[in-house]
């Protein structure tokens, strides 16, 4: 029990497009989803908390004009990373707070 | 935001022999979890922890919280190549305490 799926595993696109990924828990309903982002050798950081039905809150330092997130539905949360350039080319993953959280696969994002 | 201190940052062992990874804080956690992560993949729970003192077994995995909850430690004996990968702890993440402090994790190398 408790899986999330993280869609695409990876992408690669031009500096200026947007780029959406989904965030999907499989078997249960999480009203809560977090959005982290994470640099090779790196632990994980926090860059936003996803609420069903309402605003994000971001972490300090996160522009969410720049990475926008929707938590439309109880199993689905979107991030978009908007205008993207080459510096926000990382490796993203998304978790469902089951308590305690249970992450995606994360998504692989290079930005030429 | 609570800080987590985990040590060593690396560790190249020999299959065969034991390690132990750190995890230390000056904030006392409701609960602290053990993941790990392989590269290109989300970080994977291996356990919860929340009562000061528990001691829990994975295998060959022992986990331990420290009595006043502010520290834990993991123990791998006669570890395995199937071992390799980053350990990250994380306090946080049960109840009212959702969100999850990570600390920098421990790149464990485990050489056949």
């Amino acid at each position: 029990g408790a899986v999330v799926s993280q869609h695409p595993s990876w992408v690669i696109c031009k500096s200026g497009t947007s780029v959406k990924i989904e965030c999907r828990s499989l078997d249960f309903q999480a009203t809560t989803m977090f959005w982290y982002r994470q640099f090779p050798k790196q632990s994980l950081m926090l860059m936003a908390t996803s609420n069903e039905g309402s605003k994000a809150t971001y972490e300090q330092g996160v522009e969410k004009d720049k990475f926008l997130i929707n938590h439309a539905s109880l199993t689905l949360s979107t991030l978009t990373v908007t205008s993207a350039h080459p510096e926000d080319s990382s490796f993203y993953i998304c978790s469902a707070s089951d308590q305690p959280q249970h992450f995606g696969d994360g998504t692989r994002l290079s930005i030429l | 935001t609570q800080l987590l201190e985990q040590s060593p940052q690396f560790l190249s062992i020999q299959e065969g022999e034991n390690l132990t990874v750190y995890c230390n804080s000056s904030s006392v956690f409701s609960s602290l979890q053990w993941y790990r992560q392989e590269p290109g993949e989300g970080p994977v729970l291996l356990v919860t922890v929340v009562t000061g003192g528990e001691v829990k077994k994975l295998k060959r995995l022992t986990f331990q919280f420290g009595d006043a909850r502010k520290d834990s430690s993991l123990h791998i004996t006669a570890a395995q190549p199937g071992d390799t990968g980053l350990y990250l702890c994380a306090g946080g993440g049960l109840g009212n305490d959702y969100k999850l402090s990570f600390g920098a994790g421990t790149t464990v190398t485990v050489r056949a």
